[in-house]
């Protein structure tokens, strides 16, 4: 079965500095890779996701994550964090062969410092 | 357009009674899922529908929940016998169910349920 694991729980990062959150999945071809992103009190929405072709994929509100086969990781950045990014961040996998379910990570939560 | 929608957005019941939660879909979109949210297991799947096909009900930790979708759009998830361990946030999502696996999941606020 597949697994994701998110290894940072928490991260703080001052507004305006770069945000990396990593990612790593377990499953032995690609599977189709998600990030979401859950605000206090709200649903989860999609932020960006990969299926196949250019590695590096661009997503809303500035996001962008890469697509390392060698390495299992679809890592999640962004160049200039703003307080509104204060939220936590969810990657997931689905498989075709998992039955189109997504499987979540743990999630990280991150906070941003004036 | 309208996104999915969950009702309640909170309940309280007490342990032992029997809850129903519910969820409207977006419009048009024919896969259905139900995922739980709580502070031990984090994101699970719970249950998963698709047209008229057999659910798959592979993620629903015991006997004492089941789902239904009537007329392929709104779906009900029932707690019978609810324990404390239900407590969590349950998320529905909904896809256009044409491309399977890649279909993008769209969330819904969810339903915080407190078993007390």
């Amino acid at each position: 079965a597949q697994s994701v694991t998110q290894p940072d729980i928490h991260i703080t990062v001052s507004e305006g500095a770069s945000l990396e959150l990593r990612c790593n999945y377990s499953y032995g071809a690609t599977p189709y890779l998600f990030w979401y992103v859950q605000s206090p009190g709200q649903g989860l929405q999609l932020l960006l996701k990969y299926f196949s072709g250019d590695t590096l994929v661009q997503g809303i509100k500035g996001f962008e994550a890469e697509f390392k086969r060698s390495q299992s990781s679809f890592n999640l950045r962004k160049p200039s964090v703003h307080w509104s990014d204060a939220a936590e961040y969810f990657c997931a996998v689905v498989t075709e062969d998992g039955g189109n379910k997504l499987t979540f990570g743990g999630g990280t939560r991150v906070l941003v410092k004036p | 357009g309208a996104g999915v929608s969950q009702s309640p957005s909170n309940k309280v019941t007490e342990k032992g009674k029997d809850v129903e939660l519910r969820c409207d879909p977006i419009s048009g979109h024919t896969a259905l899922y139900w995922y739980r949210q709580s502070l031990g297991q984090g994101l699970e799947f719970l249950i998963y529908f698709q047209g008229n096909s057999a659910p798959d009900k592979s993620g629903l930790p015991s006997d004492r929940f089941s789902a239904e979708r009537t007329g392929g759009s709104v779906s009900t998830l029932t707690i019978q016998r609810t324990q404390q361990e239900d407590s969590a946030v349950y998320l529905c999502a909904s896809s256009l169910g044409e491309r399977g696996a890649s279909d993008t999941q769209y969330f819904g606020p969810g339903t915080r349920l407190t078993v007390l």
